[in-house]
């Protein structure tokens, strides 16, 4: 089946900094889409993007399904930011989302 | 504007115990699914269904069951759990396109003991 990896698997910044978050997927797929999951648990969806580039405020998203990763960056870091990032790609097959296993973001004040 | 709800918020359970899961949505989505995630994991699908009355197998089913009768609810039960099922389970839904903007309950965390 479809490998999801997230890289890096934790990251501690200061507020201010700027960050690039990398998911590699192992085989052709529909879409893909980040999304963050706060302290408390909840997920929200952050970029639906199977290819090119998309911005919403600090953060944006770049898809490169030629070549099978996706990057988001994270500009002018807030506290607020904190939490676990998700990449999940959408198998051709069956249309169901295969989740990495995250990158942890700490924000310092 | 409620989203989607999930009920309940924590819950322990005995091995062998059965319950469901309650989740609603008042967004008119087709689309809903069941996660689950793990510590320090992504989520894996268990089921979804693209509308009243279908709804198929994700990734990890075994040991669970799911009925949709309307649009907006989509319960999980679980029958006779067991350890391996301690989990946060979380209920999605989306509207249009398979998948294309997820909006997720608070999610429910279960342990079988």
């Amino acid at each position: 089946g479809i490998q999801v990896e997230q890289s890096p698997p934790d990251l501690i910044l200061q507020e201010g900094a700027n960050s690039t978050l990398r998911c590699n997927f192992s085989d052709s797929v529909n879409n893909l889409q980040w999304f963050h999951q706060n302290p408390w648990g909840q997920l929200i969806n952050l970029f639906y993007i199977p290819s090119g580039t998309k911005q919403n405020g600090r953060l944006s998203a770049t898809t490169v399904a030629t070549e099978r990763y996706s990057l988001l960056y994270i500009s002018s870091s807030q506290t607020t930011d904190s939490g676990v990032y998700f990449c999940a790609v959408e198998r051709r097959s069956n249309y169901q989302l295969i989740w990495g296993a995250g990158t942890k973001l700490i924000i310092k004040p | 504007n409620a989203g989607v709800t999930q009920t309940p918020k924590f819950r322990i359970l005995k091995i062998g115990q059965s319950m469901t899961l309650q989740c609603t949505q008042d967004m008119n989505h087709n689309y809903m699914y069941w996660y689950r995630q793990d510590p320090g994991m992504g989520l894996k699908l268990i089921y979804y269904s693209v509308g009243a009355g279908i709804t198929d197998k994700g990734e990890v089913p075994n040991g669970y069951n799911v009925s949709r009768s309307t649009t907006e609810d989509f319960p999980l039960r679980l029958e006779l759990a067991a350890p391996s099922q301690t989990s946060v389970y979380f209920c999605a839904s989306s509207g249009g396109v398979t998948n294309e903007k997820l909006f997720f309950g608070s999610g429910t965390q279960l342990s079988v003991l």
